[in-house]
């Protein structure tokens, strides 16, 4: 079945500095990724949409210039958190789609910790 | 905002089927109703999906009325191992299609 590999699952970083996430589709080509936020206790929140080879496409009050999206080959999707602050740390979770009718499979998430 | 509504949790007991309800009396002709899990922690899993017919598999039966305006996910014989968040989502098929998650229905299943 469809498998999405996301990297690392969990990191500390310390304030300030930047984080990257690795989401991969293992096998499947991934024409669609989303990255989704989780806060304790809550839901996913959807963050952005992510199309290869295009920009990707942000969910209203999502600040692009903090979460930078590549998405720049077909089984490849990057989230980096560009000078993290304590108020970032969340569980980021991924998922990956193709063209055709496959559902939505999701990575495991990233916790990230920013002190 | 989420376009369909659970109750927040549920129990049921270990073994027994667990009947976990969803409404989504705007649903569209074209948007499917899926749904997945949460267990703590981890990323969402798939577990059914379904346009109008009822749909089984290895997982979870999905029953949908007929006017498609409510579902019925349930898991035959629930185990401790079942204890999670379900979702209940409807989404329209296609790569650029998002899922827009709600609160989710928590199941406790209990020995």
């Amino acid at each position: 079945g469809a498998v999405v590999s996301q990297h690392p699952s969990w990191v500390i970083c310390k304030s300030g500095t930047s984080v990257k996430i690795e989401c991969r589709s293992l096998d499947f080509q991934a024409t669609t990724m989303f990255w989704y936020r989780q806060f304790p206790k809550q839901s996913l929140m959807l963050m952005a949409t992510s199309n290869e080879g295009s920009k990707a496409t942000y969910e209203q009050g999502v600040e692009k210039d903090k979460f930078l999206i590549n998405h720049a080959s077909l089984t490849l999707s990057t989230l980096t958190v560009t000078s993290a602050h304590p108020e970032d740390s969340s569980f980021y979770i991924c998922s990956a789609s193709d063209r055709g009718p496959l559902p939505l499979h999701f990575g495991n998430g990233t916790r990230l910790t920013v002190t | 905002d989420a376009k369909t509504t659970q109750p927040p949790s549920m129990d049921c007991a270990e073994g027994r089927a667990a009947n976990l309800p969803c409404n989504h009396s705007t649903i569209s002709g074209n948007e499917y109703v899926y749904w997945y899990r949460q267990i703590h922690s981890q990323g969402p899993q798939y577990i059914i999906h379904g346009l109008k017919n009822n749909e089984t598999n290895e997982m979870a039966s999905l029953i949908i009325t007929e006017d498609r305006k409510s579902s019925t996910l349930i898991l035959p014989h629930a185990t401790l191992r079942d204890t999670a968040v379900y979702y209940c989502i409807v989404r329209v098929t296609g790569a650029n299609s998002k899922l827009t998650f709600g609160k989710g229905i928590t199941l406790s299943v209990r020995p």
